[in-house]
């Protein structure tokens, strides 16, 4: 069965600084994705990054960068520079053969000034 | 900007009232969802339509009826719902139903049951 795993129910972080959100991964699938989203309190899922299972390279996007380490089965997201507009709930879902996302529980990050 | 709008935002209804959420999506993109999230629960699939035609029901209770008449409109018919049933319900688009395609979601609907 396909799972996904936030182990951080929140986080803080100072504006500036960069933080990880941690998120590990199960499935039995060959060829899969990975994906992180951000929401905001208005709701609307903000796609942030993604990284495929065969990518060799780390996926980057500016100030986001995914840790993948695939014998682990992990794939974090490190924001760097921390910024307050950068508060909010944030999601790694795990796609599969099809297009079918799994989501975790998520992670709530908050920037303080 | 995802390019995907969803009406109306907010919605509350009685048990006994029908209601429907709408979606669109003007990218010509192939694959539409209906995700529902209640508090302190993951996001959890509900519809996929592929080519408007559905290819997925994630056991959804038969008070949810999808429809997609188009590629570019989906609707979430609601009837007889439950308080349980309250949560924002999220559609999303993606080009391709595949691995490696980005899902852009709309808004949200949040959606109270009384």
């Amino acid at each position: 069965a396909q799972k996904i795993t936030q182990t951080q129910p929140g986080m803080f972080v100072q504006e500036k600084e960069a933080v990880t959100l941690d998120c590990t991964y199960d499935t039995s699938d060959q060829s899969y994705g990975l994906f992180w989203y951000k929401q905001p309190s208005s709701g609307e899922m903000i796609f942030l990054i993604y990284q495929g299972s065969y990518d060799e390279q780390n996926a980057t996007e500016g100030r986001y960068s995914l840790n993948f380490q695939k014998a682990r089965k992990s794939a974090n997201l490190v924001i760097s520079a921390s910024q307050l507009g950068d508060s909010a709930m944030y999601f790694c879902p795990l796609g599969g053969a099809t297009n079918k996302l799994i989501f975790g529980t998520g992670t709530l990050l908050a920037v303080q000034p | 900007e995802t390019g995907v709008t969803q009406t109306p935002r907010h919605l509350v209804m009685g048990m006994t009232n029908k209601k429907s959420l709408k979606c669109e999506q003007h990218l010509g993109h192939n694959a539409m969802y209906w995700y529902k999230q209640s508090a302190k629960k993951p996001l959890e699939l509900m519809f996929v339509y592929n080519f408007k035609e559905q290819t997925e029901n994630n056991s959804v209770p038969s008070r949810f009826s999808p429809e997609c008449p188009n590629s570019s409109h989906l609707f979430l018919h609601l009837h007889t719902l439950q308080p349980e049933d309250s949560a924002l319900y999220l559609c999303a688009r993606s080009q391709a139903y595949t691995v490696d395609e980005t899902q852009s979601f709309g808004p949200g609907t949040r959606l109270l049951v009384l």
